[in-house]
């Protein structure tokens, strides 16, 4: 079965220090990978993706995220955590054939706590 | 952020009403989506678009219904709402130009609530 792992509910952070929310995934062929962020009572954030090319991907607000193939993996990292991150972080992978409607598998979430 | 809404943000019903979820979007994007989520959980689709009268069932079951009539609307209806509806209902809509690789982009939310 196709599935998203993350495998931390909840990740506690230091202002200013690295931060990285983890994701590994199964499925067929080579996927596309996405990482979102919802804040409270709101909608989910596009942060970035990976379609092809360089594994290491730049996103908005200062997050990247790394590829790793053989490790069917796609780690968010960002060097530098702030309070403002704090946030729910959802990793999603889109199958290479999932029809047409370009279905998203979604993982459980990963909370980010960063304290001052 | 992208331009899509969703009315009302939060939704407080007895149980038997008829509700309507709305959701727009301004950009032309072709695929619109809706999403379940309970909160601080997984996103489950529930119902997706290709199209303008194009709609299909999602992966989780959902007694609600959709429609779409026009390209930039894509309303949820609950016939008959009853507490375990209560969840938050996300709207999604993609760009039809950038193929498999197309990025969803999402509403705020509306958060329903039915006692």
């Amino acid at each position: 079965a196709q599935s998203v792992a993350q495998p931390e509910d909840q990740v506690n952070v230091a202002e200013g220090n690295p931060l990285t929310v983890k994701c590994t995934y199964s499925v067929s062929g080579n996927p596309y990978l996405f990482w979102y962020v919802q804040y409270p009572n709101r909608g989910l954030q596009f942060l970035l993706k990976y379609i092809t090319g360089d594994n290491l991907v730049k996103g908005s607000y200062g997050f990247e995220a790394e590829f790793n193939k053989s490790q069917t993996s796609f780690h968010l990292k960002k060097p530098s955590a702030l309070v403002s991150d704090s946030a729910l972080y959802f990793c999603a992978v889109r199958p290479m054939f999932s029809g047409g409607y370009n279905k998203l598998i979604f993982g459980a979430g990963t909370r980010l706590a960063v304290h001052p | 952020e992208a331009d899509i809404y969703q009315t009302p943000r939060y939704l407080v019903i007895g149980t038997g009403k008829k509700i309507t979820l709305e959701c727009s979007q301004t950009m032309g994007h072709d695929k619109m989506y809706w999403y379940q989520q309970d909160p601080g959980m997984e996103l489950h689709l529930i119902h997706y678009s290709y199209g303008v009268n194009s709609t299909e069932k999602g992966d989780l079951s959902s007694e609600s219904t959709v429609s779409r009539i026009r390209t930039e609307h894509f309303p949820l209806t609950l016939e008959s709402a009853r507490p375990s509806h209560t969840s938050q209902y996300l709207c999604a809509s993609s760009d039809p130009g950038q193929g498999a690789t197309d990025t969803q982009y999402f509403g705020p939310g509306t958060r329903l609530t039915v006692l």
